[in-house]
């Protein structure tokens, strides 16, 4: 079966571009989660969509970030006049369900972000 | 805001030998989890400890959960070179519709054939 998968596996840019990073969650799973790991770090939470809607987006650092998951499968995230600082690996998860219960999240590979 | 401290941050040791790597906070959780991630990948769930006071086995691996939620050991017995990778602890958290991950900076585990 297929897991997470995220596009592209690397990403490198210039500073002041626009990048969008994709994610296509396991099928069926209508909890969709980012999360960026940057060097040295753990990860950490940027937002999180239940179907369609961003239930909660109060990870995104500013107003540069923003995700979108229209159908509630695939989703990207896009990040404007990227910085050097934003340059991490970006995860995506994806589980179950979500709301009162706790269904384990499944993280995909990753997209290593570089921003010159 | 929790404060979560992981460590040792690095840990190199020689293959078959033991290991025992701690998440602390002065936070009470109602859950943790431990995870493992490898190069290039994403992280994979080892366990989740829910009562204080418990105790996880996973064939070589033991994990504990404080008394009193607030810590948690993972120890690993006769250490192969296939656990190389990065241990994460990660409390659960109830966030805005969700439970959220708060992930700790991790020990980066090396075991040297």
């Amino acid at each position: 079966g297929a897991g997470v998968s995220q596009t592209p596996s690397n990403k490198v840019t210039e500073k002041g571009k626009y990048v969008e990073l994709r994610c296509d969650p396991i099928s069926g799973h209508t909890a969709l989660y980012w999360y960026r790991q940057s060097l040295g770090q753990g990860p950490e939470f940027l937002i999180y969509f239940q179907g369609t809607g961003a239930a909660d987006d109060s990870g995104l650092p500013n107003d540069r970030f923003f995700a979108v998951r229209p159908e509630g499968s695939v989703s990207t995230l896009k990040i404007q006049r990227t910085e050097r600082g934003d340059s991490a690996v970006y995860l995506c998860a994806s589980s179950s369900q979500a709301g009162t219960t706790y269904n384990e999240q499944f993280f995909g590979p990753g997209t290593r972000l570089t921003v010159l | 805001t929790q404060l979560l401290e992981q460590s040792p941050q690095f840990l190199s040791i020689q293959e078959g030998e033991n290991l025992t790597v701690y998440c602390n906070s002065s936070s009470v959780f109602s859950s943790l989890q431990w995870y493992r991630q490898e190069p290039g990948e994403g992280p994979v769930l080892l366990v989740t400890v829910v009562t204080g006071g418990e105790v996880k086995k996973l064939k070589r691996l033991t994990f504990q959960f404080g008394d009193a939620r607030k810590d948690s050991s993972l120890h690993i017995t006769a250490a192969q070179p296939g656990d190389t990778g990065l241990y994460l602890c990660a409390p659960l958290t109830r966030g805005a519709g969700s439970y959220q991950l708060t992930f700790g900076k991790g020990t980066k585990l090396s075991v040297i054939p």
